[in-house]
C-alpha cells in the first residue's frame, strides 16, 4: 500500500525567503510522485511530477523537488517566496504497477503555506 | 478549451435529501475520480471509474453513489445515508497511465442546512 506524509500542516516563511515543504512517501514499488497547489475554493493544479527520469524536477512558478529514494522523500522547494505562493500544497504518490486495491493517487493531508510580508 | 466542469459551485442540502453533483470532461480521459476534501484531512477517494459502465468504491464510499453511462460524465449522488456530507467535492480525471497527472475540476462546496 502507498501512503504520503507531509510534515507540518502549516508553514510560515517571510517574503523572499526559502520555501521548503516536506513530503515522505511509502511505496512497495517504484513510485510516481506529484506536487499540487490549491488556492481557496478551487481545484488542484499540478506543480511538478517525478516519473523516474531526472531526480531533480523543475515545475511551474519557480518550484522544484528532488526525489531521494534512500530517504523516501520528495521535498518541494523554492529559493525565494512570493506573496502569490500562499496556498495549500499537496504531495501525492501513484505506484508504478497496478497491484490491486484502490486506484488513483494517494494524497498527503496538505501543507498550508503562509507568506509573511 | 479542454477541461473538467463541475456544477454547481455551491450547493445546499436539507437533511434527508439526496443531491447530485455533476462532473463533465472533454479531455477524452478514461479514468474519472471523486474526492472529498475536509480541512486538515487532505483528499479522500470516494469512487473511481476506469471505463464506461464500470466503477469501484474508494476509501469512503458509504452514503454515496455514482454512475458512468458516458465517458464524459461521472455524476456523484450524496444520499441521505451520508451523515456528514458538508465538504468540498473534487472531480478528477487521468489518462489512465500511472505516470500521468490528474486533472481537477474547480470543485463543488456542499453544505447541509
Amino acid at each position: 500500500a502507498q501512503s504520503v506524509t507531509q510534515l507540518g500542516s502549516h508553514v510560515s516563511v517571510s517574503e523572499g525567503a526559502l520555501v521548503l515543504l516536506r513530503c515522505n512517501y511509502s511505496s512497495s514499488v517504484p513510485p510516481y510522485l506529484f506536487w499540487y497547489v490549491q488556492y481557496p475554493n478551487q481545484g488542484l493544479q499540478l506543480l511538478l511530477k517525478y516519473t523516474s527520469a531526472a531526480t531533480l524536477v523543475k515545475g511551474i512558478n519557480g518550484f522544484e523537488a528532488e526525489f531521494k529514494k534512500s530517504e523516501t522523500s520528495f521535498h518541494l522547494t523554492k529559493p525565494s517566496a512570493h506573496m502569490s505562493d500562499a496556498a495549500e500544497y499537496f504531495c501525492a504518490v501513484s505506484e508504478a504497477y497496478s497491484g490491486g486495491g484502490a486506484d488513483g493517487l494517494t494524497f498527503g493531508k496538505g501543507t498550508h503555506l503562509i507568506i509573511q510580508p | 478549451d479542454g477541461g473538467i466542469t463541475q456544477s454547481p459551485k455551491y450547493l445546499f442540502r436539507k437533511e434527508g435529501q439526496n443531491v447530485t453533483l455533476s462532473c463533465e470532461q472533454n479531455l477524452n480521459h478514461d479514468a474519472m475520480y471523486w474526492y472529498r476534501q475536509d480541512p486538515g484531512q487532505g483528499l479522500r477517494l470516494i469512487y473511481y471509474s476506469q471505463i464506461v459502465n464500470d466503477f469501484q468504491k474508494g476509501d469512503i464510499a458509504e452514503g454515496y453513489s455514482v454512475s458512468r453511462e458516458k465517458k464524459e460524465s461521472f455524476p456523484l449522488t450524496v444520499t441521505s445515508a451520508q451523515k456528514n456530507p458538508t465538504a468540498f467535492y473534487l472531480c478528477a480525471t487521468t489518462g489512465g497511465r500511472r505516470d500521468t497527472e490528474a486533472f481537477f475540476g474547480q470543485g463543488t462546496r456542499l453544505t447541509v442546512v
